[in-house]
């Protein structure tokens, strides 16, 4: 069984363009989460979806930031400009249905941006 | 939210038992303490998790004080694989709005020497 997978593994823009990050959760999970980490902090929190509906956002740092999950699948984390402190990595992580903190998160590789 | 302490660093040799500590004094009665590593260059994956009683699976053994004022995450034979940032996750906000986010904190770097 095919693990969350992200894309791209790698971005580099310049300061003031748009990215889209890409996440594909485990195939029925329907709880999907953002986390990031900026470098030298730690790994926080972005937001929780529960199939397409966003049940918590209170991660996200600024109206900059905009997730969505369409149909319920997979999840894209647009950043629209980027500025030089969104630089960091970006996990996603799916969970079965049931969205508890009994159900374990299994996390992608990451994508890492570097804003220039 | 209830908070967690964790050792900066620790080390090990490989095939030698590794215990790693969490403080977590401010933890409710109900609440689990969940550990997640992250290795070199991945994401986090899930380790372990319990309430009030010591739990065994295949990749360690979580052992809770009575108090569940902390617990010990247990490696019983590192292995060079075992290298890695190591997080006692406290519940975050269980049953509000944000059930089921994950509060990371700085954790412990085990480092494994052969």
């Amino acid at each position: 069984e095919a693990g969350v997978t992200q894309f791209p593994s790698h971005s580099v823009i310049e300061k003031g363009q748009t990215v889209t990050l890409r996440c594909d959760p485990i195939s029925g999970h329907d709880n999907l989460y953002w986390y990031r980490r900026v470098m030298g902090k730690e790994i926080k929190f972005l937001l929780h979806f529960v199939k397409e509906s966003k049940q918590d956002e209170s991660g996200m740092p600024n109206n900059r930031f905009l997730a969505e999950r369409t149909g319920g699948t997979y999840s894209t984390l647009k950043v629209q400009p980027a500025e030089l402190e969104d630089s960091g990595v970006y996990f996603c992580a799916s969970s079965q249905a049931g969205g508890s903190l009994l159900s374990e998160q299994f996390f992608g590789p990451g994508t890492r941006l570097t804003v220039l | 939210d209830a908070k967690t302490t964790q050792p900066n660093s620790m080390e090990s040799n490989e095939e030698e038992p590794v215990h790693l500590p969490c403080n977590h004094s401010t933890i409710s009665g109900t609440d689990y303490i969940h550990w997640y590593r992250q290795l070199p260059s991945q994401g986090p994956e899930y380790v372990i998790h319990g309430l009030t009683s010591n739990v065994n699976n295949r990749m360690a053994s979580l052992a809770i004080a009575e108090d569940r004022k902390s617990s010990t995450l247990i490696l019983h034979r590192a292995t060079l694989r075992d290298a890695a940032v190591y997080y006692c996750i406290p519940p975050s906000n269980a049953g509000g709005t944000s059930y089921g986010k994950l509060t990371f904190g700085q954790g412990t770097i085990l480092t494994v020497h052969p």
